[in-house]
């Protein structure tokens, strides 16, 4: 258990629809980050956030958009969403290390399996 | 697109062997880690290397880092069937992202 939570665990949508997937990192960590996995694309970085703050930002489409809050939970939002947009999507913490530019190692939760019908 | 590039894309030993992986990158890092992948299950971290050092050992891993190749390199030693997984590397540049590659697909047989 890697102390992650991310949830739901599961989720079915159509397309055009919404959704929001919510991470809680492990306790202590001050850094987000969010992961979209899929088998053509492999594991594509989204982005991160650090205490509150978005840190930086990678694949990451319109459509797409997060926040990390005060009490340092993620969600990320998916809207218009697209038979393309099947994925699981994984969020990860860190604590950040002696440096945010000094990116150590990753926490992953189990991921959250979206299918788009 | 992915920094680290592994190879090969799949692999498949007897429980065992040694089982080694490569993993090339583009650009200068400040650290290469590798991850373990379950099918369909959130990463694990199993090792990580500073742009400072050139090779480290965890239990059975051995990892290697070729700053001047842009190449890294990670060894399972006396392989076993629950070792069968996906293995990514990832690297980390000076902008905190950690970028993986596409991973490579171990299979251990007993």
């Amino acid at each position: 258990d890697s102390g992650v939570t991310q949830t739901p665990k599961h989720l079915i949508t159509a397309t055009g629809q919404r959704v929001t997937l919510r991470c809680s990192p492990r306790s202590g960590d001050l850094s987000v980050y969010w992961y979209q996995q899929s088998l053509d694309q492999g594991l594509q970085f989204l982005i991160q956030y650090y205490n509150g703050e978005e840190r930086a930002k990678g694949n990451i489409l319109e459509r797409f958009s997060a926040q990390q809050f005060p009490d340092l939970h993620s969600e990320l939002n998916l809207s218009s969403l697209e038979l393309g947009d099947s994925a699981l999507y994984f969020c990860a913490s860190s604590f950040g290390g002696t440096s945010v530019w000094n990116t150590g190692e990753l926490f992953f939760g189990e991921g959250s399996r979206l299918t788009v019908l | 697109s992915q920094q680290g590039e592994e190879d090969p894309q799949a692999l498949s030993i007897q429980e065992g062997e040694n089982a080694t992986m490569n993993c090339s990158y583009k650009t200068s890092i400040n650290n290469l880690q590798w991850y373990r992948q379950n099918s369909g299950r959130g990463l694990v971290h199993l090792i990580l290397i500073r742009s400072n050092e050139r090779e480290k050992h965890s239990g059975r891993l051995r990892v290697t880092l070729d700053t001047s190749k842009k190449s890294s390199s990670l060894l399972i030693t006396a392989s076993r069937a629950a070792d069968t997984a996906s293995y990514f590397c990832a690297t980390a540049g000076a902008n905190s992202k950690l970028t993986f590659g596409k991973g490579i697909t171990l299979s251990v047989r007993p």
